[in-house]
């Protein structure tokens, strides 16, 4: 398995303003994603964090709302921005494509945003 | 289709009963089903995952059946206890690619 920790772990914005989230990884990994989990809800695919290059983004995301960035194998970050009380969810990291689980995806403990 | 259907949406059942989960997918190139276990305020943590080539999966108290023609798959906790109580996801993903999940189902055990 893979230790992945997220900061912030949460967070109070204004509307209006971004919030840049971090995600760390113990090891490295090949695949790293980035999904969000609305109030009470399943979670989506925002975007794969592709190293070296830019993300992949799932339609009804882009680039200019949720920018991502993955400059080595352990480490990404998402930028929610200009933020609307409509992007208040949990934003989770995960990774995938492990040395010895090749389909197994761990995730983080998520950052926990809400927008006023 | 990318979707992954998953009932009940809650369920409540008492301790030492059995809890059931169901999904239903139907594209036929998912080759990988996870199933996750979350806890207010938490990631989701991988429980238990199998792929299209076994039927069934059991660790511990967890078992994961499959159904390849019916395209459907099962989570059953045996014995479940109140430490139990969480939401579940099912998933499903094709060759370790991005998840696609169910709509998860709130799980309270009643001691």
């Amino acid at each position: 398995s893979a230790v992945i920790s997220q900061k912030p772990s949460r967070d109070i914005c204004q509307r209006g303003t971004s919030l840049t989230i971090q995600c760390q990884v113990d090891s490295q990994v090949t695949m790293m994603f980035w999904y969000r989990q609305q109030p009470g809800q399943s979670l989506t695919l925002i975007a794969t964090a592709n190293q070296g290059s830019e993300a992949t983004y799932e339609s009804g995301f882009v680039i200019d709302k949720f920018p991502i960035s993955r400059p080595n194998l352990t480490f990404s970050t998402l930028t929610v921005s200009n933020m609307s009380p409509e992007d208040s969810s949990i934003y989770l990291c995960s990774v995938g494509r492990l040395a010895g689980s090749t389909d197994t995806q761990y995730f983080g403990p998520g950052t926990r945003l809400t927008v006023l | 289709q990318q979707q992954v259907k998953q009932s009940p949406q809650s369920l409540i059942v008492q301790k030492g009963g059995i809890s059931i989960i169901n999904c239903a997918y139907e594209n036929t190139a998912f080759d990988y089903f996870p199933w996750y276990q979350q806890f207010p305020g938490k990631g989701p943590a991988l429980l238990i995952a199998i792929r299209p080539d076994v039927s069934e999966k059991k660790e511990g108290r967890f078992t994961i059946s499959f159904n390849k023609s019916a395209k459907q798959f099962s989570l059953h906790i045996m014995d479940s206890q109140p430490g139990d109580s969480a939401t579940y996801f099912c998933a499903a993903s094709i060759s370790g690619s991005r998840l696609t999940f169910g709509e998860g189902t709130q799980l309270t055990v009643n001691p």
